[in-house]
């Protein structure tokens, strides 16, 4: 099945920029999405680039798609202490109405 | 104002004691997921509602159930709950032929003592 797979830990300081990487195996995903995921809380979708999109910007957000090696990166610029938190990415393939997960990266930003 | 709302936030439940937990949404969404979620592990789903149609994952116990009485509101049933099945538990939806994007509600804590 479809595997999705992320570092466990990130670790920057106040306003520099975070990247955080994910790979996925499926080829046919259409839909890849960055969550985040603060204590005690649900998921809060930050942001989603479609396959055929190499590059989207959002704000702070930049996501980068590279569909030959199946990697995505989300980079946070000027990354701010608000920004601690696990952040998950997700691919949807098209089949079933589901997403499957990564195992979720924890940002943490030092003063 | 919120979207994908759950009730209760927190759920204490004992052991054997059936539970019932509740999702509500104003997107008007067609698509209602449940996902388990335990510490510092990404959420895995049990199930979901694609108009009235349910789907289970095939791994989901059958201890675990769930009712969609109309659009706007999903119901998770756990009919025994066991020590481990305290988790966080997420609402999300999602309507098709947008981006499939889902939204959560902010969870329910369930604990079993």
């Amino acid at each position: 099945g479809e595997d999705v797979e992320q570092s466990l830990f990130l670790s920057v300081r106040e306003g520099d920029s975070s990247v955080i990487n994910c790979t996925y195996t499926d080829s046919s995903s259409t839909y890849l999405y960055w969550y985040k995921q603060e204590p005690g809380a649900g998921l809060q979708l930050l942001t989603y680039i479609f396959s055929n999109m190499d590059m989207k910007q959002d704000q702070r957000l930049t996501v980068l798609l590279n569909k030959k090696d199946k990697h995505l990166s989300l980079r946070i610029a000027d990354t701010q202490t608000g920004d601690s938190a696990i952040y998950f990415c997700a691919d949807f393939t098209g089949g079933g109405n589901k997403l499957t997960f990564g195992t979720g990266t924890q940002l943490k930003v030092e003063l | 104002d919120a979207m994908v709302i759950q009730n209760p936030r927190y759920q204490v439940t004992q052991f054997g004691k059936p539970v019932t937990l509740s999702c509500s949404q104003t997107l008007n969404h067609n698509v209602m997921y449940w996902y388990q979620q335990k510490s510092s592990q990404a959420p895995k789903l049990l199930f979901h509602y694609y108009d009235k149609d349910f789907n289970n994952e095939a791994d989901t116990p059958d201890n675990f159930q769930s009712r969609r009485p109309n659009t706007s509101f999903c119901f998770l049933d756990i009919r025994s709950p066991g020590l481990g099945d305290a988790a966080m538990y997420l609402c999300a939806t999602s309507r098709e032929g947008d981006s499939y994007e889902q939204y959560f509600g902010p969870g329910t804590r369930l604990t079993v003592t």
